[in-house]
């Protein structure tokens, strides 16, 4: 199957500045990738997606960026706030069915 | 929002016991997934199914692993009979079609002693 690497594992970022996780997928037939943010105690929740036919997608100050060629993508949030501090998971699937390659995750802390 | 549930939230067996974790995913949606998240770990895919079928499984779907949605109800993962390296949490997923948001549940920690 695929694999997801997802880095950084832990992040800390001041309230107002831009906080990045990347990652990085192996079987380059991937075409949907997807972000998913967890709370404590709560349900992982998508927050945005990118299909391969993009390379960009903004949804308010959440941009993700899809590299193909180099086979990344990454998160980036714009202007954070303590409510965006939660785990935060990548994923990718394959073509069929939804079955997600998820990375890790990344505990991001924004300091207010 | 549209919500999966899983009960219980967390559950303690015995090794070698037999387990029956819950779903009741959204409800009008056809596709069901199970992941399995060890601690420190990442989720990983354990099984889907549609139409009354397992459409595909990975690895980590071992003969004693069992799926079912009987009558349209909750969804079930059943483990028979349980190992110890079977305690992680077990998350539920449903999606409406195959293109479309995937919804998870809280997860249920199932820890085997």
């Amino acid at each position: 199957g695929e694999q997801v690497e997802q880095l950084p594992s832990i992040l800390r970022v001041q309230e107002g500045s831009s906080a990045s996780i990347n990652c990085s997928y192996e079987d380059s037939a991937s075409n949907y990738f997807p972000w998913y943010k967890q709370e404590p105690g709560e349900n992982p929740k998508l927050i945005i997606d990118i299909r391969s036919n993009m390379e960009r997608k903004q949804i308010q100050e959440l941009i993700v960026l899809l590299d193909k060629k180099a086979k990344r993508f990454s998160l980036h949030i714009t202007d954070t706030q303590p409510g965006d501090s939660a785990m935060y998971f990548c994923a990718a699937s394959l073509p069929g069915y939804q079955n997600f390659y998820f990375g890790k995750g990344t505990s991001l802390t924004v300091i207010p | 929002g549209p919500k999966v549930l899983q009960i219980p939230s967390h559950q303690i067996i015995d090794m070698g016991q037999m387990v029956t974790l819950n779903c009741d995913p959204v409800s009008n949606h056809l596709y069901f997934y199970w992941y399995k998240q060890i601690l420190g770990q990442q989720m990983e895919f354990l099984v889907n199914f549609y139409n009354g079928k397992v459409m595909e499984k990975s690895k980590l779907f071992k003969d004693q692993f069992s799926v079912e949605r009987p009558d349209g109800s909750y969804f079930t993962l059943k483990i028979q009979p349980t190992a110890l390296e079977d305690s992680a949490v077990y998350f539920c997923a449903s999606s409406l079609g195959q293109n479309t948001e995937v919804f998870f549940g809280k997860g249920t920690r199932l820890t085997v002693v």
